[in-house]
C-alpha cells in the first residue's frame, strides 16, 4: 500500500525558532500534497495545498509567510513554520494524492510543542 | 449546518459487538474517505468509496449516493479499534481543484474488553 512519512515525528523548540516539516510520499508520486493542523479533540483544518513545482496555495486565515510550503519534487513536501510561537503548537498532518483519481494517503502527524 | 455530520460523537460498545458509524453530507461529492485516527494521531484511510460497498477484514464501509449517506461497520468489535473514525469527502471548491477534502467531527468509538 501507499505509504507516506513524515519527520520528526514530535519536536520542541523556543519561540522564535524556525522548525522544518517534512513530508515524503515513500512508494509513489504525489502531485499534490495538503498540510493540516489539528487541536486537542477538534478535526483537521486543511492550511496549504502544495503542487508539486509551483507556489502552495494556502487557505484563508492561513499566514504564508509564517508557514513556508515547498514541494520541490514528487515525493517530498516541507512545512517549515517561521519565528514559532507557543500558539503555534499543534500536531500536524500531511498527505499525499496519487496521481490517479482521488486517493488520499495520510503521514502519522508531527507535534511540535514552542517552549 | 455542516456539510458533512457523523453520528454518534460517541460510541461505548462491549467487545464483540456489531458498531455502526454514520455520515451524512449535503454537497455533492466525488468520493468519500472513511479514516481512522488512534490516540497519539496518525491518521489511517480505511477506505475510499464512490459507491456500493467495500469490505477489509471486519471492516465493512457502503455508500448510498442518492441519499448522500455513508456507513462504516465494525464487526465482531476488539479493544484495539477504540479510535476516533473520522469521515471525510472530496468534493468541487469554489477553487476549482475536488481533491480537497472535509471533514466530519469525527466518533470517538471505545471498545470495552
Amino acid at each position: 500500500g501507499a505509504v507516506v512519512s513524515q519527520h520528526p515525528s514530535w519536536v520542541i523548540c523556543k519561540s522564535g525558532t524556525s522548525v522544518k516539516i517534512e513530508c515524503r510520499s515513500l512508494d509513489f508520486q504525489a502531485t499534490t500534497m495538503f498540510w493540516y493542523r489539528q487541536f486537542p479533540k477538534q478535526s483537521l483544518m486543511l492550511m496549504a495545498t502544495s503542487n508539486e513545482g509551483s507556489k502552495a496555495t494556502y487557505e484563508q486565515g492561513v499566514e504564508k509567510d509564517k508557514f513556508l510550503i515547498n514541494h520541490a519534487s514528487l515525493t517530498l513536501s516541507t512545512l517549515t513554520v517561521t519565528s514559532a510561537h507557543p500558539e503555534d503548537s499543534s500536531f500536524y498532518i500531511c498527505s499525499a494524492r496519487r496521481l490517479a483519481l482521488f486517493e488520499q494517503y495520510f503521514g502519522p502527524g508531527t507535534r511540535l510543542t514552542v517552549t | 449546518k455542516n456539510e458533512v455530520e457523523q453520528s454518534p460523537q460517541n460510541l461505548t460498545a462491549q467487545e464483540g459487538e456489531f458498531i455502526t458509524i454514520n455520515c451524512s453530507y449535503s454537497v455533492g461529492i466525488s468520493a468519500l474517505h472513511w479514516l481512522q485516527q488512534h490516540p497519539g494521531g496518525g491518521i489511517v484511510s480505511l477506505f475510499m468509496l464512490s459507491s456500493g460497498k467495500k469490505k477489509h477484514g471486519r471492516l465493512i464501509a457502503t455508500i448510498n449516493i442518492q441519499e448522500k449517506h455513508s456507513s462504516l461497520h465494525i464487526t465482531a468489535s476488539h479493544p484495539r479499534d477504540s479510535a476516533v473514525y473520522i469521515c471525510a469527502v472530496n468534493s468541487p471548491n469554489s477553487g476549482g481543484s475536488n481533491y480537497k477534502l472535509t471533514f466530519g467531527k469525527g466518533t470517538l468509538l471505545t471498545v470495552n474488553p
